[in-house]
């Protein structure tokens, strides 16, 4: 079964609108962190942002949110204000505790383009 | 200065060669991990070292050798390079082995066999 799960492959979105980028999870562990990462066309992983299951608030980081909804198992990226900068792949992931070794297991990836 | 870094950063060679890709962090972390990501962007886990004592061993197949001469350093030989062996190859780091460790990557390898 798929541990991370993005369901949107690609999205085209109007510059300066925000952005909703899906991710939701499945774990039975108590103890896990997400992560979102980006991929720009040059092909680097960039570090977006990170949440703990036991953060009681969203992670916030400049113009990136994350909508953490623990219940739905849910912790999709929210992008404010995009820019044609903003075009890339965009990965969730998830690490999970010891049992796991705590290994990241990585969505798919959702493609977002921004249209000038 | 550059945090994770690998070289080369492009490869290309032939069906059969040997070959390997070097990583290195200057960020004091004592975890470093290799991944593929195939054509369609799916990155999977290869290895993963933990001061120099490796504690992620995925299925890959044995001609795949990475190799932790200190903390700071994680190389991947290949040997008898296959077509299918084409990918991206990222290397990187995190301070330690933990659900809170944000992993950062190096640039990553583009592999090109022919």
């Amino acid at each position: 079964a798929q541990k991370i799960t993005q369901t949107q492959p690609g999205m085209f979105v109007q510059e300066k609108e925000a952005v909703t980028l899906d991710c939701t999870y499945d774990t039975s562990d108590p103890s896990y962190g997400l992560f979102w990462y980006k991929q720009p066309s040059s092909g680097e992983m960039i570090f977006l942002i990170y949440q703990g299951s036991y953060d009681q608030q969203n992670a916030t980081e400049g113009r990136y949110s994350l909508n953490f909804q623990k219940a739905r198992k849910s912790a999709n990226l929210v992008i404010s204000a995009s820019q044609l900068g903003d075009s890339a792949m965009y990965f969730c992931a998830m690490r999970e505790g010891m049992d796991s070794n705590y290994q990241l297991i990585w969505g798919a990836g959702t493609k977002l383009i921004i249209k000038p | 200065d550059t945090a994770v870094s690998q070289t080369p950063k492009y490869l290309v060679t032939q069906m059969g060669n040997d070959k390997s890709i070097k990583c290195e962090q200057n960020l004091g972390h004592d975890t470093m991990y290799w991944y593929k990501q195939d054509s369609k962007k799916f990155l999977k886990i290869m290895f993963s070292y933990n001061n120099k004592e490796l504690i992620i061993n995925e299925t890959v197949p044995n001609r795949f050798s990475p190799k932790s001469p200190d903390k700071a350093h994680l190389n991947l030989h290949i040997n008898s390079l296959e077509l299918g062996d084409s990918a991206v190859y990222f290397c990187a780091s995190s301070p330690w082995t933990g659900p809170d460790e944000t992993q950062y990557f190096g640039p990553g390898t583009r592999l090109l066999v022919l």
